[in-house]
């Protein structure tokens, strides 16, 4: 089975601008995550989807936003860039709540 | 790269011999644990599991222990290898959710 994918792999933006991420789970996996990795804050959790609803929440602004498709595809924007969000954007996808979760390789977002 | 500023605990074993990584988790509510690798320039990988039900679970040259008295989970690497050498991180799920809150990694380096 091909593993979690996403796309762009990089990304340079400048403040003030938005960004959407694509998450593409493993096939079979309904529940798509997205975690927000930086050096200062590590791993944080941004939120979970499952058959199209977003689930859980975690503590990010309104600016981070998601979606999730019926073939479970997943993607994230995050509008009116700051310089704080640069930082690696992981999905991860499962079966369903509860169950292991697997990671795609990221998307390095860089914010000028 | 992801860990500048990130104080990490580190560790350096000499190939061959046994690592300890060891995590403490927060909250008793949790019931799954989780470790990953990550190297880097990718994403998290899957390492082992284990469920709040059991103390301890084997897979390939890798052992978890898991105290939920005093909230403690340890991973051990057996005949450490050079491309054992990453971050690795705890993961604790709590019940229901797919939300997993990371701890903030131990970096592992392997000496030939």
């Amino acid at each position: 089975k091909a593993g979690v994918t996403q796309t762009p792999r990089y990304l340079i933006k400048t403040r003030g601008q938005q960004v959407t991420l694509s998450c593409s789970p493993i096939s079979g996996h309904r529940s798509v995550s997205w975690y927000q990795q930086t050096p200062g804050q590590g791993l944080q959790f941004l939120f979970e989807y499952f058959s199209e609803t977003q689930r859980n929440k975690g503590n990010f602004p309104g600016r981070f936003s998601g979606r999730q498709f019926s073939n479970s595809r997943s993607e994230m924007n995050v509008s009116t860039l700051e310089l704080g969000d640069s930082a690696l954007y992981l999905c991860a996808s499962s079966l369903g709540a509860g169950d292991t979760q697997y990671f795609g390789p990221g998307t390095r977002l860089t914010v000028l | 790269g992801e860990s500048v500023g990130l104080h990490l605990p580190t560790l350096s074993v000499q190939e061959g011999d046994n690592s300890i990584i060891n995590c403490a988790y927060s909250n008793s509510a949790s019931d799954y644990f989780i470790w990953y690798k990550q190297e880097s320039g990718k994403g998290p990988q899957f390492i082992i599991d284990i469920r709040s039900n059991m103390d301890k679970r084997q897979g390939q040259r890798v052992t978890v222990l898991l105290n939920k008295t005093v909230k403690h989970l340890s991973l051990q690497i057996a005949a450490t290898q050079p491309g054992d050498s990453a971050v690795y991180f705890c993961a604790e799920n709590r019940a229901g959710a797919n939300n997993l809150f990371f701890g903030t990694g131990t970096r592992l380096t392997v000496i030939p």
